[in-house]
């Protein structure tokens, strides 16, 4: 069965710092994988998503993601954290009968100046 | 205006009644699900439906329903609240390209 682990419930950074967000998962099948992050008081937005293809895959706000299927990893990067980045982030795997999403615990950001 | 709207965005109740989360999309698309987040667990999925006329049991379907009146609407019931169902509820909805698009949650408290 699909499964996601998100290392680190909660991670901190300070501002312009690199922000690296882990995720394993665990698919039968080729995974479909996606990062969502979620703001205070708000839903999930998508940051970006892995389908097919170039295994780098870049998002919205600066974030990249990269597949690496050897590792079963889909670690979220980004170069340089802004305050604007402290938020939930969820990291997504579609289950193997390909009809609803498997999301891991959520990993907390928090950035400081 | 939002794509996925819920209605209410935050409720009080009390154990034993019964009460409907809503759930409304202008986005056209088939498919519709119901999840609840927990702190330190994630999201975990309820309900889900593909059209009107079907609905498919989640992980943790217990203790709720789900009604699909449109394609635009998708309802939860928790007919006899407890405590433990106290959490962030979400909708979502899906053109069936796996992303999906979520509204912004309705917080239940159930005392």
């Amino acid at each position: 069965a699909q499964s996601v682990t998100q290392l680190g419930s909660h991670v901190s950074v300070s501002e312009g710092a690199l922000v690296l967000l882990r995720c394993n998962y665990s698919s039968s099948v080729p995974p479909y994988l996606f990062w969502y992050v979620q703001y205070p008081n708000q839903g999930l937005q998508l940051l970006l998503k892995y389908t097919t293809g170039a295994t780098l895959v870049k998002g919205i706000n600066g974030f990249e993601a990269e597949f690496k299927k050897s590792e079963t990893s889909f670690h979220l990067t980004k170069p340089s954290a802004h305050m604007s980045d402290a938020a939930e982030y969820f990291c997504a795997v579609v289950d193997q009968a390909g009809t609803a999403l498997i999301f891991g615990k959520g990993t907390t950001l928090s950035v400081s100046s | 205006d939002a794509d996925v709207t819920q209605t209410p965005r935050n409720r009080i109740t009390k154990t034993g009644k019964r009460i409907m989360l809503e759930c409304s999309q202008t986005k056209g698309h088939d498919r519709m699900y119901w999840y609840r987040q927990d702190p330190g667990l994630g999201l975990r999925l309820i309900y889900y439906s593909f059209d009107v006329k079907d609905i498919n049991k989640g992980e943790i379907s217990d203790g709720y329903s789900v009604s699909r009146q449109a394609q635009a609407k998708f309802s939860l019931s928790l007919e006899s609240a407890i405590p433990n169902q106290t959490a962030l509820y979400f909708c979502a909805t899906s053109a069936g390209s796996y992303e999906q698009y979520f509204g912004p949650g309705t917080r239940l408290t159930v005392t």
